[in-house]
This record gives C-alpha cells, sequence and structure tokens, in this order.
C-alpha cells in the first residue's frame, strides 16, 4: 500500500497569504495524484487531478505540481473561503490511499 | 440534478450487519466507475472501495476485505454497500463518488455509521 504524507499537519495564513502544502508518496505514483479540499460538515470536492490539472470550476489561485514522489498543492492568495482541510490521494496502485490532511487555517 | 443520495446508515451493534445505498440522478449512472470513501469522526478520508461501471472490476481496502462488499443495480441507477461483521472502527461517515478520468469528481452528502453496543 502506498503511504502518502502530508505537511504541514496545520498551517496557520492570513487571507491573502501564499499557502504550499506538501505531499510525499512512499513510493512513485507517477503524476497519478488529485488534492481534494474539505470544508466542515461537507463533502470533498475535487481540486487537482493528475497533479497539476484544475478540476471544472476550480479558481486558478489552486495550482498543483510534482511528479514520483513529491507534489505540491499552492494556493497563491487565499480567500476567506479557502479555509479548510486538504487531501492528497493517489490512484496509481491499489488500494487507493489518501494523506492524512492539512488544515489550513486563519492566523 | 446531477447528485448522489446516500441512505442506510445508523446504529448497529458490534458484529451486526446495515447495507447503504446510494442513488445515483441527471446522469447515466451506468457508464460510471464508482467509489465508497468513509470518514471516521474527526479523522481524515479512508477510501473503502470501488466497482467498474459493469461490476466486472471490484477492488476493497485490506480493512473491509472479506466484510464489505460493493455492488450496483445500473436498470435501478444504485449503488450498494454490504457491510457485516461490523467493528467499533468502522463507524464512519460513508460517501458514495462518482469517478470521471478516475478521480472522485462527484459526491454525496454521507450517510453515517455508528457501531456500538
Amino acid at each position: 500500500e502506498i503511504v502518502l504524507t502530508q505537511s504541514p499537519a496545520t498551517l496557520a495564513l492570513s487571507p491573502g497569504e501564499r499557502a504550499t502544502l506538501s505531499c510525499r508518496a512512499s513510493q512513485s505514483v507517477s503524476s497519478y495524484l488529485a488534492w481534494y479540499q474539505q470544508k466542515l460538515g461537507q463533502a470533498p470536492r475535487l481540486l487537482i487531478y493528475d497533479a497539476s490539472n484544475r478540476a471544472t470550476g476550480i479558481p486558478a489561485r489552486f495550482s498543483g505540481s510534482g511528479s514520483g514522489t513529491d507534489f505540491t498543492l499552492t494556493i497563491s492568495s487565499l480567500e476567506p473561503e479557502d479555509f479548510a482541510v486538504y487531501y492528497c490521494q493517489q490512484r496509481s496502485n491499489w488500494p487507493r490511499t489518501f494523506g492524512q490532511g492539512t488544515k489550513v487555517e486563519i492566523k | 440534478e446531477v447528485q448522489l443520495v446516500e441512505s442506510g446508515g445508523g446504529l448497529v451493534q458490534p458484529g451486526g450487519s446495515l447495507r447503504l445505498s446510494c442513488a445515483a440522478s441527471g446522469f447515466t449512472f451506468s457508464t460510471y466507475d464508482m467509489t465508497w470513501v468513509r470518514q471516521a469522526p474527526g479523522k481524515g478520508l479512508e477510501w473503502v472501495t470501488y466497482i467498474s461501471s459493469s461490476s466486472h472490476t471490484i477492488y476493497h481496502a485490506d480493512s473491509v476485505k472479506g466484510r464489505f462488499t460493493i455492488s450496483r443495480d445500473n436498470a435501478k441507477n444504485s449503488l450498494y454497500l454490504q457491510m457485516n461483521t461490523l467493528r467499533a472502527e468502522d463507524t464512519a461517515v460513508y460517501y458514495c463518488a462518482r469517478l470521471s478520468s478516475w478521480w472522485e469528481v462527484l459526491w454525496g452528502q454521507g450517510t453515517l455509521v455508528t457501531v456500538s453496543s
């Protein structure tokens, strides 16, 4: 099973600041990595798929990069609605696995 | 409206069984692969199981293998999760999700399963 490790666990930032979230895989997942956003009491929402492709309707301030074992989700300028928990997920191997999440909170 | 609606959650005793349903509407259900993902209270997401559009291919997480069974009825636009021999650690919100380009793009609102005596 591929283990995804996200860092940091919590990121405290102010609106307008840049957020950089990391996801590291225990073995190569090529570009088969996605990022999801989850707000309290809601289902997750797909943001980025195949490492760097924005899903439909996702604002351009969200971007993804990386391949192999190291991936990054960047939010260029935090909006109030971006404070949430973010998860990475791989689909390179079964079982599909998620990282443990990074909480982006207001500083 | 394109949506997924889960049902069937509730309180069940350890060792018991429960069957979750996911009703799809607004799209051609039979052409999409589907998954179940769960989330224990206050915890992260855990992928549970996958079924292809034709039901020919199925995968389960090791944590549920031999206890949970995914199935679908394309004529009824419905996805199911049969959960047997339930344990306290199966307590979670269970989401069904539709895959597009192999990713969970459309999610239901979730149904809570509580395993407790």
